[in-house]
């Protein structure tokens, strides 16, 4: 059973560009967190999604972010216009729904913004 | 703004020694932690998780504290490896099917 896969694993784009960072939860996982990361700091919450649903973004700046995470395929984050303070690891985790709420990391995606 | 706080940012800790990472989180409602171990270049790792109904939790090497009185999370790791050397998290649920909040961490150093 795969893990959590998150892909690219580094992203470097210029400011004004967009940036798409895809998630693959695990096999039967049907929930998505995604997580924000700068150096030396703590994972800030960003968004939580179900299928075809999102459930919670109050992590999520309101522009130029979004997510989804579709009823086939991977999770993406969205992120247009990237500027520098965009630059961050982001980190996807996936879990299943009910009593089992232990969430499963992928290896993030470090996006550099030049 | 986030609710889980750490003591300490860096605990240096002899090989061999037992460690202690400490955790407050301020929001009594909480009724899920975890603790989850992040090594250079790589996504978090759980380690150990605790429900509120719980005081003490045990797995291989590692125990996971909880007092809710004074709303403090501890996790021992004992016999410290160098294989231990990474930054530790504490994080918490508001319930079973909610967002997990992390706290900022605590980076162990395994002294030789």
């Amino acid at each position: 059973n795969a893990g959590v896969m998150q892909n690219p694993r580094h992203l470097v784009r210029r400011r004004g560009q967009e940036a798409r960072l895809r998630c693959s939860p695990m096999k039967g996982h049907s929930h998505v967190y995604w997580y924000r990361q700068l150096p030396e700091e703590g994972l800030k919450f960003m968004v939580y999604l179900q299928k075809e649903n999102i459930i919670d973004e109050s992590g999520m700046p309101k522009e130029r972010f979004s997510a989804e995470f579709p009823k086939e395929g991977p999770s993406i984050l969205r992120i247009q216009q990237v500027v520098r303070g965009d630059s961050a690891a982001y980190f996807c985790a996936s879990s299943l729904r009910g009593e089992d709420t232990e969430a499963f990391f992928g290896q993030g995606t470090r996006l550099t913004v030049v | 703004g986030e609710s889980v706080g750490l003591h300490l940012p860096t605990l240096s800790v002899q090989e061999g020694d037992n460690s202690i990472i400490n955790c407050a989180y301020s929001n009594s409602a909480s009724d899920y932690f975890i603790w989850y171990k992040q090594e250079s270049g790589k996504g978090p790792q759980f380690i150990i998780d605790i429900r509120s109904n719980m005081d003490k939790r045990q797995g291989q090497r590692v125990t996971v504290l909880l007092n809710k009185t004074v709303k403090h999370l501890s996790l021992q790791i004992a016999a410290t490896q160098p294989g231990d050397s990474a930054v530790y998290f504490c994080a918490e649920n508001f319930n079973r099917d909610d967002k997990i909040i992390f706290g900022k961490g605590t980076r162990l150093h395994i002294l030789p």
